[in-house]
């Protein structure tokens, strides 16, 4: 089946330690994303990345960093930076930049205590 | 800067009854506009989009919604909803490289 994973599920850190997502895709789409949603404010885009070895921030990019080393690949470390991590992240991939439909993960939610 | 209203926080239907769910956006050219569903807990599934051409289209779980070029809406509709459409609707606006996404729309199903 194509699609698109994201472990853990659920993850859980102390403050101070720098946490990674990961988000894979075999749906063979050149653009990935990752969004950060809390509670009544929809999504917000953390970063892009059109194609390998190429990533942009989004809106909400401080705290975070990633990387797009293999096309199915592109993991999210939340570090300690981010003042407010705790949240649900969600990684989505399109077939490309040009923007046609993002097709989503299930989701990790992040609570740091 | 683009940017999508969704006016209605919560809304509450009964089992059997019409739905419409409103969106708004702000967008300098006509944007891709595509529905979101969203389960608790989980990710987003796409419902519907717009692209180009007829201002009707249909979407997956007998969703449809109407594009008004005039009033800057994508409503989401359905003539009659099941208890299993109980869930977070998102409407989104876009071009290329950049997705927005509206604040939501939870919706409750009363048996």
């Amino acid at each position: 089946d194509g699609g698109i994973t994201q472990s853990p599920k659920y993850l859980f850190r102390k403050e101070g330690q720098n946490v990674t997502l990961s988000c894979e895709q075999n749906l063979n789409h050149d653009a990935m994303y990752w969004y950060r949603q809390d509670p009544g404010q929809g999504l917000r885009l953390i970063y892009y990345s059109q194609i390998v070895n190429d990533f942009q921030k989004g809106d909400i990019a401080e705290g975070y960093s990633v990387s797009r080393e293999k096309k199915e690949s592109f993991p999210l470390t939340v570090t300690s930076a981010q003042k407010n991590p705790t949240a649900f992240y969600l990684c989505a991939s399109s077939i490309s930049i040009s923007l046609r439909e993002q097709y989503f993960g299930p989701g990790t939610r992040l609570t740091v205590t | 800067a683009q940017s999508v209203t969704q006016p209605d926080i919560h809304i509450t239907v009964s089992e059997g009854a019409s739905l419409e769910l409103r969106c708004n956006y702000s967008y300098g050219a006509t944007p891709y506009l595509f529905w979101y569903v969203q389960s608790p807990g989980q990710g987003l599934q796409l419902l519907l989009k717009y692209f180009s051409g007829d201002t009707l289209v249909q979407g997956i779980k007998g969703f449809e919604a109407e594009f008004k070029r005039s009033q800057s809406s994508f409503n989401l509709r359905k003539p009659s909803v099941h208890w299993s459409d109980a869930a977070e609707y998102f409407c989104a606006v876009g071009a290329s490289g950049d997705m927005r996404f509206g604040a939501g729309t939870r919706l409750t199903v009363k048996p």
